[in-house]
């Protein structure tokens, strides 16, 4: 089993509606959860982290975790075609801080 | 702002040939990383360094080697390049510590012909 679980889509959805993505993991000693987005052939960039459980909002994003499911989710509000992307999720490892990678969802939306 | 730049966008290499990836980054992080990703696979860890001549294998560092002479520079090194080696490859660099986040390059797109 993989430390963490993601779907890789794609995803596809129409222009304005509401996005979840998510994730699943395995280690329960986990407290820092990272999204990243990725356009077509460039590096990822963070998105937003959270720690510990509960959510966290930025603009048209809130990140959310609840640790007693081991889930993580990113919402994405009113998506726009610029939000076409893949989507990593990445735990941050407890040992040495390395970050734990999802295989990332695809997501693209339709104008 | 944080830069990372990588030396090359696409490289054409032939088989057994050794090829050099070159990572440097503007920032003074301690922590550098090599990354190769897959479709389907995500990102997956080759070798990460956490100060100047030290370095860690990661989850698959088979026919990688690795080099950090200067805290700004981390090289990758393909020492007989295989079809299996095509790939994207990304650098990363960080500060250390809980909650830090990686901040990465554009990517090398490798061909192994």
């Amino acid at each position: 089993q993989k430390e963490v679980e993601q779907d890789p889509g794609p995803l596809s959805v129409p222009e304005g509606a509401i996005v979840s993505l998510n994730c699943t993991y395995s280690n329960s000693a986990f407290q820092y959860f990272m999204w990243y987005r990725q356009y077509s052939r460039k590096g990822p960039e963070l998105l937003m982290y959270t720690y510990s459980s509960g959510n966290k909002e930025d603009g048209r994003f809130t990140a959310q975790v609840d640790k007693s499911s081991k889930y993580i989710s990113l919402f994405i509000r009113d998506s726009q075609p610029s939000d076409s992307a893949t989507y990593l999720c990445a735990p941050q490892g407890v040992s040495n801080y390395q970050l734990i990678w999802g295989a990332g969802t695809k997501l693209i939306i339709k104008p | 702002d944080v830069k990372v730049t990588q030396s090359s966008r696409y490289l054409v290499k032939r088989t057994g040939e050794k090829v050099f990836l070159e990572c440097v980054q503007d920032m003074d992080h301690e922590n550098m990383f090599w990354y190769r990703q897959d479709p389907g696979l995500g990102l997956r860890l080759i070798y990460f360094s956490y100060d100047v001549k030290m370095k860690e294998k990661g989850d698959i560092p088979e026919g990688y080697s690795v080099s950090r002479e200067k805290k700004e520079r981390f090289s990758l090194i393909l020492e007989s390049a295989s079809t299996n080696q095509t790939s994207m490859y990304l650098c990363a660099s960080g500060p250390p510590g809980a909650g830090k986040t990686q901040y990465f390059g554009p990517g090398t797109r490798l061909l192994v012909l």
